[in-house]
């Protein structure tokens, strides 16, 4: 089946560096990712998405790269503030222009302060 | 705004029984998802509704689970004969148009526990 997967699980940074969370995907056909934050005890929260004829979108402190050639994405924090702590989810659609998301397990983010 | 909001919050119950799930979604989202959590898992989609379409079922793991939606409005996911692997939180997200590109807007979610 359809896959999205991150690298690491955990990912633990300094305040105010950067942060680099990666994720791998399986299909092909997808045609956009989006990457959201879920923290403790709370629902998944949208922080940015990305089409697929799109190398690179940028929001607020967050920018996602998106390399097509060997399906992978990743999800870069500019100046790692504590409140960025985190589980952060890559996912992207179980076949292209399907509703339905398949997501990653997660990368838990921690920022030391 | 109001978001998506779910409950009960938590829900603890004892093996065999049945339980109902509540989610009100964000008001004039047409499209309805509900997704189940493992703990330190991404999360697995259950069911979607979309309008007056027929729901879109294929990630219901057994017929013990079911989902109700009235109108574009409250769905209810119910789980009848708990097992302990039906342990988990439960997350509703609802989207403008389900158009496959809207955002989807997630509740908080209820943390079932089956004794």
């Amino acid at each position: 089946g359809e896959s999205v997967g991150l690298h690491l699980p955990t990912l633990s940074v300094q305040e105010g560096d950067n942060s680099i969370i990666n994720c791998a995907y399986s299909n092909s056909a997808s045609d956009y990712f989006i990457w959201y934050k879920q923290e403790s005890g709370k629902g998944p929260q949208f922080i940015i998405d990305i089409r697929s004829n799109m190398d690179k979108r940028q929001g607020q402190r967050v920018t996602v790269l998106l390399n097509k050639t060997v399906k992978h994405l990743s999800l870069q924090i500019a100046a790692t503030q504590p409140g960025d702590s985190a589980v952060y989810f890559c996912a992207g659609p179980t076949q292209g222009g399907s509703e339905k998301l398949v997501f990653g397990k997660g990368t838990k983010l921690t920022v030391n302060p | 705004g109001a978001g998506v909001s779910q409950s009960p919050s938590n829900k603890v119950t004892e093996k065999g029984k049945d339980v109902e799930l509540r989610c009100d979604p964000i008001s004039g989202h047409t499209a309805l998802y509900w997704y189940r959590q493992r703990l330190g898992q991404g999360l697995e989609f259950l069911i979607y509704f979309q309008g007056n379409s027929a729901p879109d079922k294929s990630g219901l793991p057994s017929d013990r689970f079911s989902a109700e939606r009235t109108g574009e409005s409250v769905s209810t996911l119910t789980i009848q004969r708990t097992q302990q692997e039906d342990s988990a939180v439960y997350l509703c997200a609802s989207s403008l148009g389900g158009g496959g590109k809207d955002t989807q807007y997630f509740g908080p979610g209820t943390r079932l526990t089956v004794l």
